[in-house]
């Protein structure tokens, strides 16, 4: 299967400031790569899908605004969390579109103080 | 998407074989029936897909009824490492975005 890492894998910041989360596939040029968002104890809930070289895709109740997605490359996508609060302190988990299933990556814990 | 329903968790022991049963009365067609495996502050993990009938690799096998309302994962001889959270989700190839249920917390004891 494809190979995906993220980076960073945890990020503490202040609130008021953006943080990038940037997701890559090692192995497999990815024309749409998905973010998912985890609170504690509870399961995975797709944010948007992100598409190589136009507008990313979100899903109803995430502001487009606050929760940026830059796919330029077929082997990367960004997550830009800006004016990060506390209230999006969270699991972040992208993942990338094999043939029939998806591939996720090891996640970015994001603290925000 | 169709909806899934597993049980919230399940308690066994080492060296038993494990079944966890998804339903998924309302699939499609065209879906396909995932499992993914998912340990604490970690990404899931593919386990194993499919479409009808069984299918097997390394790791587990998946039982698939005729009529693909319901779906059994098993995992053979599991380890108290096989302690995770295993969901089954249904979809239609992998095109759209996933939409986890709460999955089944398995809990393995020596």
């Amino acid at each position: 299967g494809a190979v995906v890492s993220q980076h960073p894998s945890r990020v503490i910041c202040k609130s008021g400031t953006s943080v990038k989360i940037e997701c890559r596939s090692l192995d497999f040029q990815a024309t749409t790569m998905f973010w998912y968002r985890q609170f504690p104890k509870q399961s995975l809930m797709l944010m948007a899908t992100s598409n190589e070289g136009s507008k990313a895709t979100y899903e109803q109740g995430v502001e487009k605004d606050k929760f940026l997605i830059n796919h330029a490359s077929l082997t990367l996508s960004t997550l830009t969390v800006t004016s990060a609060h506390p209230e999006d302190s969270s699991f972040y988990i992208c993942s990338v579109m094999g043939r029939n299933e998806q591939f996720f990556g090891p996640g970015t814990r994001l603290t925000v103080l | 998407l169709a909806k899934t329903t597993q049980p919230i968790s399940m308690d066994s022991y080492e060296g038993q074989e494990v079944n966890i049963t998804c339903s998924h009365n309302n699939i499609a067609t065209n879906d396909y029936i995932t499992w993914y495996q998912q340990f604490p502050s970690q990404g899931p993990r593919f386990i194993i897909q499919g479409y009808k009938t069984k299918v097997t690799n390394e790791v587990a096998s998946l039982f698939i009824p005729a009529d693909r309302k319901s779906s059994t994962l098993s995992l053979p001889r599991v380890s108290l490492s096989d302690t995770a959270v295993y969901y089954c989700l249904v979809g239609g190839g992998g095109a759209d975005g996933l939409t986890f249920g709460k999955g089944t917390h398995l809990i393995i004891q020596p």
